[in-house]
């Protein structure tokens, strides 16, 4: 079974310019979560989609960030205009939905490799 | 709001010695936790997580970690270190958002460093 896949890997970029991260979850996992980590800090909650729908996006930054699901397969992360402080890494992670419930303790998240994003 | 702590942004330990990372959580609510393991360029990997019932967790490539409500910790341990466990390792507790949604709350992370 494939895991969960991000593209892509790595990404420099330059202030101002836009950039799009992609995120093919774990076949049949209807949740679909967006995190990233900045230098030095720690690993923070962006998004969570449930299928195609926005469950909880209260930890976006600020509306250069654009997350979407269309079809609730894959997602796509755009940062536009890209600014310094977005350099980090961001990772994607599903999880199935078990039981009904929104991502109950029972289901393992499963985390990708992560897309490397250096903004210069 | 819950939080995690983790004692030690580096530790070392030669090989073959005990493994000891520090985690500290606070949470309102009887808390589900994790710890996750990033190797180098690599992914993050679910080492193991405690839900409810037994306290003492076993998770794979020998990790164990110890859920102590009083003490609010949730340390992780390996009895004998090898070389490739020389990774960065993070502790985290499931959060509430109040929208509807669980997420992951993480600590900053421990690098441990394993020396010949």
């Amino acid at each position: 079974e494939a895991g969960v896949t991000q593209f892509p890997s790595h990404s420099v970029i330059e202030k101002g310019q836009t950039v799009t991260l992609r995120c093919d979850p774990i076949s049949g996992h209807d949740n679909l979560y967006w995190y990233r980590r900045v230098m030095g800090k720690e690993i923070k909650f962006l998004l969570h989609f449930v299928k195609e729908s926005k469950q909880d996006e209260s930890g976006m930054p600020n509306n250069r960030f654009l997350a979407e699901r269309t079809g609730g397969t894959y997602s796509t992360l755009k940062v536009q205009p890209a600014e310094l402080e977005d350099s980090g890494v961001y990772f994607c992670a599903s999880s199935q939905d078990k039981s009904g419930m929104r991502d109950s303790a029972g289901n393992t998240i499963y985390f990708g490799e992560g897309s490397w994003l250096t903004v210069v | 709001a819950q939080s995690v702590t983790q004692l030690g942004s580096h530790v070392s330990v030669s090989e073959g010695a005990l493994v000891l990372l520090r985690c500290n959580y606070s949470s309102s609510v009887p808390p589900y936790l994790f710890w996750y393991v990033q190797y180098p360029n690599q992914g993050l990997q679910l080492l193991l997580k405690y839900t409810t019932g037994a306290t003492l967790v076993k998770g794979i490539n020998g990790f164990e970690a110890e859920f102590k409500k009083s003490e609010t910790s949730f340390h992780l341990t390996k009895p004998s270190a090898h070389m490739s466990d020389a990774a960065e390792y993070f502790c985290a507790v499931r959060t509430y958002s109040g929208a509807g949604s669980y997420q992951l709350t993480f600590g900053k992370g421990t690098k441990l460093s394993v020396i010949p």
